[in-house]
């Protein structure tokens, strides 16, 4: 069964930080170029950073630009979000998706972060 | 990166056909022809059900389409049915190296 599986998230203090990972069975990532997308609470979904397919290329949302890094290590099959400073407004659930041409296939089932004091 | 807009809500009754509208500008919808929507839900993943404006991915519905018109994209549902009742979000790739999301719609079946 192809399917990605998020994890990492938890609850974090202002200005700490947390990874995310997301790993894939059923599928290799090396394929794929992937994406982190996140969805606040009651709200809609926003892009957060997309990575290619052998890491050579990184991009971000600007709202997040400078304190998140995208990374993935193809050799493990898996895709990493390392997210420092962390903000009240970054409280959402994170979503792992591979990216097929221009668009978000496949997607996980998504790990909550929560930023609270 | 403003977000696209699209409607809040939009309803229809079983049988009948629905039109969800996603309004960008010149540097994403207008420009690119990469335009997709997502199904989503509540409590679960979104679901790509269009993708570059107009192609449906294999297992979906025929009764799913999209088409573009300038910086406006559009999905439309028809033969509407129970099961369709969820959020719909459009997406698309910007001139930024980036992706913007439509604020999504909430599809009531009545």
């Amino acid at each position: 069964q192809v399917q990605l599986e998020e994890s990492g998230g938890g609850v974090v203090q202002p200005g700490r930080s947390l990874r995310l990972s997301c790993a894939a069975s059923g599928l290799t990532l090396s394929s794929y170029g992937m994406h982190w997308v996140r969805q606040a609470p009651g709200k809609g979904l926003e892009w957060v950073a997309l990575i290619s397919y052998d890491g050579s290329s990184m991009y971000y949302a600007n709202s997040v630009k400078g304190r998140f890094t995208i990374s993935r290590d193809n050799s493990q099959n898996t895709l990493h979000l390392q997210m420092n400073s962390l903000r009240g407004e970054d409280t959402a659930l994170y979503y792992c998706a591979s990216a097929t041409g221009w668009s978000f296939d496949l997607w996980g089932r998504g790990t909550l972060v929560t930023v609270s004091s | 990166q403003s977000a696209l807009t699209q409607p809040a809500s939009v309803s229809g009754s079983p049988g009948q056909s629905i039109t969800i509208s996603c309004t960008g500008s010149s540097s994403d919808v207008g420009y690119y022809n990469y335009v997709s929507w997502y199904q989503q839900h509540p409590g679960k993943a979104p679901k790509l059900m269009i993708y570059d404006v107009t192609y449906r991915p294999s297992g979906i519905s025929d009764r799913f389409s999209g088409s573009k018109s300038g910086n406006t994209a559009s999905l439309t549902i028809s033969g509407l049915q129970a099961e369709d009742e969820a959020d719909y979000y459009c997406s698309s790739y910007t001139s930024r190296d980036s992706w913007v999301f439509g604020g999504g719609t909430k599809l009531t079946v009545l």
